[in-house]
């Protein structure tokens, strides 16, 4: 099955700054790759996904790359604000199945 | 709250009970899924169901069943043999459209045990 790496698991970025998580996936077959922010007792929430036919997606101040090549997408914010403060999960999805595989996450807290 | 609701948001469950947790949605999403999350250890799947009738298991389903009746609904349950129940619980949907990959997640239960 799918196996998910994400990193790092805690980021801390001044205010203005821009932030870059990793992630890593192991199923050649994944095609597509959400991006989830999570705050504080609530639930995830989708902000940008990509899908592997393209290398990468741009929504305002967030952005995504993909290479299929190294098996690796990244998620970018920049311009960062203090709401931006939350916990960010990647995932791939096992598309024979239907399910998607999440990391273990990013705590992202912009200080201000 | 986006088309999928849980129920209760709080559970408090004593040892040796069984407990269910609910989850509806009126999405029309035909795949289903449960998924338990702990601190640092991100979001693991315990069961998930993409038709009525039919469900499979997840990474960690051993202490839980599922049941799948009914498209709008997916109750979980927390049995006894489950030692370590307390965390939160997201159940999650998601449309068979190939152009619609995405979850929608409720809003979560936070099962402890007293």
């Amino acid at each position: 099955g799918e196996n998910v790496e994400q990193h790092p698991s805690t980021l801390s970025v001044q205010e203005g700054d821009s932030a870059v998580i990793k992630c890593t996936y192991s199923d050649s077959a994944s095609n597509y790759f959400p991006w989830y922010k999570q705050e504080l007792g609530k639930r995830p929430q989708l902000i940008i996904d990509i899908r592997s036919n393209v290398g990468e997606k741009k929504d305002q101040r967030i952005a995504v790359t993909l290479n299929k090549t190294a098996k690796h997408f990244s998620l970018h914010i920049t311009e960062t604000q203090p709401e931006d403060s939350a916990v960010y999960f990647c995932a791939a999805r096992d598309f024979g199945n239907e399910k998607l595989t999440f990391g273990t996450g990013t705590r992202l807290t912009i200080i201000p | 709250d986006g088309g999928i609701t849980q129920s209760p948001k709080y559970l408090f469950r004593k040892e040796g009970q069984n407990v269910t947790l609910s989850c509806e949605q009126n999405l029309n999403h035909d795949a289903m899924y449960w998924y338990r999350q702990d601190p640092g250890q991100g979001l693991r799947l315990i069961y998930y169901s993409q038709i009525v009738n039919d469900f499979q298991k997840g990474d960690i389903a051993e202490g839980y069943s599922v049941s799948r009746e009914k498209k709008e609904s997916f109750p979980l349950t927390v049995t006894s043999a489950q030692k370590n129940p307390t965390a939160f619980y997201l159940c999650a949907s998601t449309g068979d459209s190939r152009a619609n990959y995405g979850y929608t997640f409720g809003s979560g239960t936070r099962l402890t045990v007293v």
